[in-house]
């Protein structure tokens, strides 16, 4: 089974680089499309899709985003990273790496989540 | 764009069966996918491409689709079962995914 962990500050200043790093263990990271997606505060809120990269690097982000967005990906650590720019509050949420099925676009696997918070 | 709709929340005696409905553009071509939410955890494939179950989810969870609608169908409902269900489908115009609202399921 195929295990994903994020990594990366719990506390952002407005303005600044939100970085988060997932890595994946139990599988290796090509020929998969990985994905983040964000559930903003407080708790119950829905589920975002932020974007997506592919193992080569080639990258699919959600319009809404892809201005402040870059993600990155790193083989050789089997870790793909994200960088979300000029944060604010509304960044707020917990951050999800995931995993999408090759066969129907489903999130098979996803990482426990870490909660950003964008406040100074 | 597209939008798929979820009744905000659905409550069930234990015991009884949970329906949770996924409504929406889509065509009745797209597969559907199903995520349960506990408290404080991560979303969990529960069901996947309309009706399958991944390894290790029990047989009580099956899903079904009708025209534009896909539901989520949970037999003997345990207290275990109360979180949050999502659906999911890939949106094939903007070549991205999209979930529904999610209902929370409340077991009384």
């Amino acid at each position: 089974q195929v295990h994903l962990q994020e990594s990366g500050p719990g506390l952002v200043k407005p303005s600044e680089t939100l970085s988060l790093t997932c890595t994946v263990s139990g599988g290796s990271i090509i020929t998969y499309y990985w994905s983040w997606i964000r559930q903003r505060q407080p708790a119950g809120k829905g589920l975002e899709y932020i974007g997506r990269i592919y193992s080569s690097g080639s990258t699919i982000y959600n319009p809404s985003l892809k201005s402040r967005l870059t993600m990155s990906v790193d083989t050789s650590k089997n870790q793909f990273s994200l960088k979300l720019t000029s944060v604010t509050a509304a960044d707020t949420a917990v951050y999800y790496c995931a995993r999408i099925s090759l066969d129907d676009g489903s999130f098979d696997n996803w990482g426990q989540g870490t909660l950003v918070t964008v406040s100074s | 764009s597209y939008v798929l709709t979820q009744a905000p929340s659905v409550s069930v005696a234990p015991g009884k069966t949970a329906r949770i409905t996924c409504g929406g553009d889509k065509s009745g071509s797209e597969s559907v996918h199903w995520y349960q939410q506990k408290p404080g955890q991560a979303p969990l494939l529960v069901i996947y491409h309309d009706s399958d179950r991944p390894s290790g989810i029990p047989e009580r969870f099956s899903g079904s689709t009708s025209g534009k609608t896909a539901t989520l169908t949970i037999s003997r409902v345990e207290a275990g079962d109360e979180a949050d269900y999502y659906c999911q489908v890939w949106d094939r115009g903007s070549d991205d995914p999209v979930f529904g609202g999610g209902t929370k399921l409340t077991v009384l």
